[in-house]
């Protein structure tokens, strides 16, 4: 079975704080691709990373980053610095590599609120 | 410029009648998909396309109906059998050389 669990489903933060936002994954495939998408107010998911299961290296991007931590089956999402900006619905998301039409499996989705 | 085009962005529909979504893409992808979303919850796939004129069923299909004649649009049919049909419906399309879905504004569907 595939699932995304994302156990926070709520986050504050007053603005200029960093914030983490947690992905834990299962899957029984050996490859696979691991994203992360925003959903700000307007509606729209914009895709912010993908991951292949065989590349844990981090990625900086910004003020983001994202830690990929196969032995615990994790995908953190970190901005640093947060923004009134950054306030939307984030989603962690797992798809197979099979082929490249393969479904992809969202998560519940983390809330998160920046106060100014 | 290129991108995924949903309509309308809100639709209210009477209890028992059927309702179509729409969906086009305008950016050459084999693949679409259609999702719902509901308050808290995370996407759920309902139907989804590989290429022209097939397409397969996902985790909630029940009550819903697609057709993908052309490989621009894949439109979403609500029926008068989907029981909870009020929800956020969005549209995604994925190409053979990018793992990543690329999505719509959505449609969000009230039933009165």
């Amino acid at each position: 079975a595939q699932k995304v669990t994302q156990a926070q489903t709520e986050i504050s933060v007053v603005e200029k704080e960093d914030v983490t936002l947690d992905c834990v994954y299962e899957t029984r495939d050996t490859t696979y691709y691991l994203f992360w998408y925003k959903q700000p107010p307007s509606g729209e998911l914009v895709f912010l990373i993908r991951r292949n299961s065989f590349d844990e290296q981090n990625e900086i991007s910004g003020r983001y980053s994202w830690n990929f931590q196969k032995s615990t089956s994790s995908f953190n999402f970190t901005i640093t610095a947060s923004q009134v900006v950054d306030s939307a619905v984030y989603f962690c998301a797992l798809s197979p590599m099979k082929t490249s039409y393969d479904k992809v499996i969202f998560g519940p989705g983390t809330s998160l609120s920046v106060i100014p | 410029d290129g991108g995924i085009t949903q309509s309308p962005k809100y639709l209210f529909r009477k209890e028992g009648q059927n309702v179509t979504l729409s969906c086009e893409q305008n950016l050459n992808h084999d693949a679409m998909y259609w999702y719902r979303q509901d308050p808290g919850q995370g996407l759920r796939l309902i139907y989804y396309s590989q290429i022209v004129n097939d397409f397969q069923k996902g985790d909630i299909a029940e009550g819903y109906s697609v057709s993908r004649e052309k490989k621009e649009s894949f439109p979403l049919t609500v029926t008068s059998a989907q029981k909870n049909p009020t929800a956020f419906y969005l549209c995604a399309s994925k190409s053979l050389r990018h793992s990543e879905a690329f999505f719509g504004q959505g449609t969000r569907l009230t039933v009165v």
